[in-house]
């Protein structure tokens, strides 16, 4: 089965500019997040969906950063304007329905630099 | 928001040695998953403990989860290169909210 697809792999842009990563998850998972990941640290949940709603955004800095996930399926996360601190890696994970234990399953994720 | 606490957050030990990783929270979860990321990958799965004083086995990885549900440890029995990587637990809650520590990043040395 194919796993979770992101792309770019890697975008570098000047602060103030806007990006975009779209990302495809495992075919029939109903769930989806996207995680922040800093160099050296854990990651860090940005936005959870249950197919296309949003469970959880509390950690999403909305007045730069959205998401949207689109009949349920691919999402894609934007940053505008970007700042030097939103250099990171930016992973998606999906996670089947109706599993008695969670279990997310991630791309390679998108590395992205501000500069 | 649930938090978790890694320690070390740095390990560099010799092939051979014997090293314990631990992963601490005040706040319970209905369970426990640890994940081994490797440079320029996303995380993988490595096992979920579900139960109280539950302990897994997976060849050289031993995996324990806290009587509470708050803690968890995760010991590597003669080291390995190949175990080198960054060590995440996660805390799942609420259904199938997954928060994640800051990581043990190891290295085994020949």
């Amino acid at each position: 089965e194919a796993g979770v697809a992101q792309s770019p792999r890697y975008k570098i842009i000047e602060k103030r500019q806007s990006v975009a990563f779209w990302c495809n998850p495992i075919s029939g998972h109903a769930t989806l997040y996207w995680y922040q990941q800093i160099l050296g640290q854990g990651p860090k949940l940005l936005i959870q969906f249950q197919n296309n709603g949003v469970v959880d955004d509390s950690q999403l800095p909305k007045d730069r950063f959205s998401a949207e996930r689109l009949k349920g399926v691919d999402s894609t996360l934007k940053i505008q304007p970007a700042k030097l601190e939103d250099s990171a890696v930016y992973l998606c994970a999906s996670s089947p329905p109706d599993r008695e234990v969670t279990e997310a399953f991630f791309g390679q994720g998108t590395r992205l630099t501000v500069v | 928001t649930q938090l978790l606490e890694q320690s070390p957050q740095f390990l560099s030990i010799q092939e051979g040695e014997n090293l314990t990783v631990y992963c601490n929270s005040s706040s319970v979860f209905s369970s426990l998953q640890w994940y081994r990321q490797e440079p320029g990958e996303g995380p993988v799965l490595l096992v979920t403990v579900v139960t109280g004083g539950e302990v897994k086995k997976l060849k050289r990885l031993t995996f324990q989860f806290g009587d509470a549900r708050k803690d968890s440890s995760l010991h590597i029995t003669a080291a390995q290169p190949g175990d080198t990587g960054l060590y995440l637990c996660a805390g799942v809650y609420a259904g199938n909210m997954l928060t994640f520590g800051g990581g043990t990043r190891l290295m085994v040395k020949p």
